[in-house]
């Protein structure tokens, strides 16, 4: 089945550093990819759409400048927290489209998830 | 805003119990997706849903797309100490390009 690699899985940083965290579609091409943010005890919230060779679409109250999206290939994602501070330490999850069967409907397949704690 | 409702938010059952949750909206859907996260993990696909009135099975899980395409549900038989977790639903509307998703039900289970 289609596999969603995301890495780091955990991330320790300085205030005002920047991580990137990569998305993967290991064995699929993934056209669209989107990433989450989730905070304990919550839902996913939809930080940003990702498309490939194009800009990412964000959701409204995301800083496109602080959450940087990158899809350069059809197999890569990536979020780059720029200046990252103490309230930006969450759960990030990316996920890809995958479509197909007799009807072509697509469902959602998640990475594994990326902890980002800033100090 | 919320547009996916789950009731309940939490639940604690016995081990052995069936397990009952549902997924409600004000909006019509033309595809339910029913999600598993454990702790520290990204959501895993259980059971999709395509069709008003289809009813899946995955094991011991069980869902259904309502009639009413407002809907649906899933239903655990037989808990056991491995679905402790959170359950979410997740829907896309007609025309949809996103996916929406519940609150979560948060599921234990007392040995």
């Amino acid at each position: 089945g289609a596999v969603v690699s995301q890495h780091p899985s955990r991330v320790i940083c300085k205030s005002g550093t920047s991580v990137k965290i990569e998305c993967r579609s290991l064995d699929f091409q993934a056209t669209t990819m989107f990433w989450y943010r989730q905070f304990p005890k919550q839902s996913l919230m939809l930080m940003a759409t990702s498309n490939e060779g194009s800009k990412a679409t964000y959701e409204q109250g995301v800083e496109k400048d602080k959450f940087l999206i990158n899809h350069a290939s059809l197999t890569l994602s990536t979020l780059t927290v720029t200046s990252a501070h103490p309230e930006d330490s969450s759960f990030y999850i990316c996920s890809a489209r995958v479509s197909g069967g007799v009807t072509g409907a697509n469902v959602l397949t998640f990475g594994a998830g990326s902890r980002l704690t800033v100090l | 805003g919320q547009q996916l409702n789950q009731s309940p938010q939490s639940m604690f059952i016995q081990e052995g119990e069936d397990v009952s949750m549902n997924c409600t909206s004000s909006s019509i859907f033309n595809t339910w997706l029913w999600y598993k996260q454990d702790p520290g993990e990204g959501p895993v696909l259980l059971i999709a849903l395509y069709k008003a009135g289809e009813l899946t099975s995955n094991g011991r899980l069980t869902a259904q797309f309502g009639i009413t395409r407002k809907d649906s549900f899933l239903n655990i038989s037989a808990s056991i100490p491995s679905d402790v977790g959170i359950y979410f639903c997740a829907g896309r509307k007609p025309g949809g390009q996103n996916f929406v998703f519940g609150p979560g039900t948060r599921l234990s289970v007392l040995p």
